[in-house]
């Protein structure tokens, strides 16, 4: 399966712990986003990187997150001091095209829960 | 600021009726439009799309209308079955950007 990969599928953290979320591009994509979804909520961008550059963090916030796509694995979201407000589900994208006539091809999502 | 906005957050349709997803936009640079499906603990995936410089793109049972003037794009299923029982989302970019900005999704579900 060629697809998107992200893991953990679930992660379960208590307040003041850090989450890494792992997300494998789909074979041949450079282009990684992370979006966010909050309960009754749709999906809210937080990042876009290229392999090792951040292009757009516009959505991103400003303490305790940040993102990273080595030259070598996965990307990766990390949360530091996760608070409760922080569970959700987090998605990984990629997609092929340096311009956005492409699609994005999702992966199955990581649940963060914090206790 | 939500920039892509799907107003009603849930619909309901007999089988083998239409069901109409409607999706409206703020952000006149927006030039290519997206609908995704989503079940339940499982990610998005891409249903069909389409360009500004179109007004319709189908594909099997499902249609996208644009009214860039309108700012208003819509999916039309038909006939609607239960499998397509699901939350949907639209989503729009532009050729300069760098993401994708998605609406907030409706939930369909399709009646046997």
């Amino acid at each position: 399966n060629a697809g998107v990969m992200q893991n953990p599928r679930h992660l379960v953290r208590r307040r003041g712990q850090e989450a890494r979320l792992r997300c494998s591009p789909m074979k041949g994509h450079s282009h990684v986003y992370w979006y966010r979804q909050l309960p009754e909520e749709g999906l809210k961008f937080m990042v876009y990187l290229q392999k090792e550059n951040i292009i757009d963090e516009s959505g991103m916030p400003k303490e305790r997150f940040s993102a990273e796509f080595p030259k070598e694995g996965p990307s990766i979201l990390r949360i530091q001091q996760v608070v409760r407000g922080d569970s959700a589900a987090y998605f990984c994208a990629s997609s092929q095209a340096v311009g956005l006539s492409g699609e994005l091809f999702f992966g199955e999502g990581s649940r963060l829960t914090v206790l | 600021d939500q920039q892509v906005k799907q107003n009603s957050p849930s619909l309901s349709v007999q089988e083998g009726r239409i069901s109409i997803l409607n999706c409206d936009y703020t952000n006149s640079m927006f030039d290519y439009f997206l609908w995704y499906k989503k079940y339940p603990a499982e990610g998005p995936t891409f249903l069909i799309s389409i360009s500004s410089i179109k007004d319709k793109n189908e594909d099997g049972r499902f249609t996208v209308f644009l009214n860039k003037s309108a700012k208003h794009l819509s999916l039309h299923i038909v006939p609607s079955q239960p499998g397509d029982s699901a939350v949907y989302f639209c989503a729009a970019s532009y050729n300069t950007g760098n993401q994708f900005y998605f609406g907030t999704g409706t939930s369909l579900t399709v009646i046997p």
